[in-house]
């Protein structure tokens, strides 16, 4: 069964810490993203990958970076946690073929 | 820009019944997909039904079909005999595969199935 992996399910961090949220894919796609979820908003795109080492802003970026040294690993970083980050993080991929995205099963993540 | 709407936050549904879950998107292209994924309490997000814009026939998955109106730029969701595993938040989603396959999603319509 195809999977993508986010290493926490639940993360509580202070403020001003650094973050690092991990997903990994076994399905050898192309395409990797990080979305955050927030109730009214829906997933918003924070930044997306389409080959290692190769990087795009989404649509809320500022607060964010990432990491894809390999194909099936791509991080999202926060380089200083705020409260406004605690939200609902969620990693999908995708072979760009239309066929839809793959999900995590997300990452909470409070900021206190 | 891409922009997804749906403008039912929240709907219920006795049990065996059929309920439908609006969906407008905003496009200037022709070749486009969409999608409904399903949210359920665990988290996971599960892909419930795809439709390619080229194709006109709506799809459909089990008790789960589309209404896709491409001129007016329409995607409902139809779920018939409702059943209490169908509780979850529903998601509307839009990609053009020559953009990365970047996904816009809608904002979510809570649904719940009562008993």
């Amino acid at each position: 069964d195809v999977k993508v992996t986010q290493s926490s399910r639940y993360l509580v961090k202070r403020t001003g810490e650094k973050v690092f949220l991990e997903c990994v894919q076994d399905m050898d796609h192309e395409n990797m993203f990080w979305y955050r979820q927030d109730p009214g908003l829906g997933l918003r795109l924070i930044y997306f990958s389409y080959d290692v080492k190769m990087k795009e802003k989404g649509d809320i970026p500022e607060g964010y970076s990432v990491s894809r040294e390999k194909k099936e690993r791509f991080s999202l970083i926060l380089e200083s946690a705020s409260t406004n980050q605690t939200s609902m993080y969620l990693c999908a991929s995708s072979s760009g073929t239309g066929e839809g995205y793959t999900f995590g099963s997300g990452t909470r993540l409070t900021v206190v | 820009a891409q922009t997804v709407t749906q403008s039912q936050p929240e709907m219920s549904v006795q049990e065996a019944e059929t309920v439908t879950l609006s969906c407008t998107y905003d496009t200037s292209e022709n070749n486009y997909y969409l999608f409904w994924y399903k949210q359920p309490p665990s988290r996971q997000m599960i892909l419930v039904i795809r439709q390619e814009a080229y194709k006109q026939q709506n799809a459909t998955e089990n008790r789960f079909s589309v209404n896709f109106q491409k001129a007016a730029k329409s995607f409902s969701l139809k779920i018939s005999d409702s059943q209490l595993g169908d509780t979850a938040m529903y998601f509307c989603a839009f990609t053009q595969l020559y953009n990365f396959n970047k996904f816009y999603f809608g904002s979510g319509t809570k649904l719940n199935v009562k008993p």
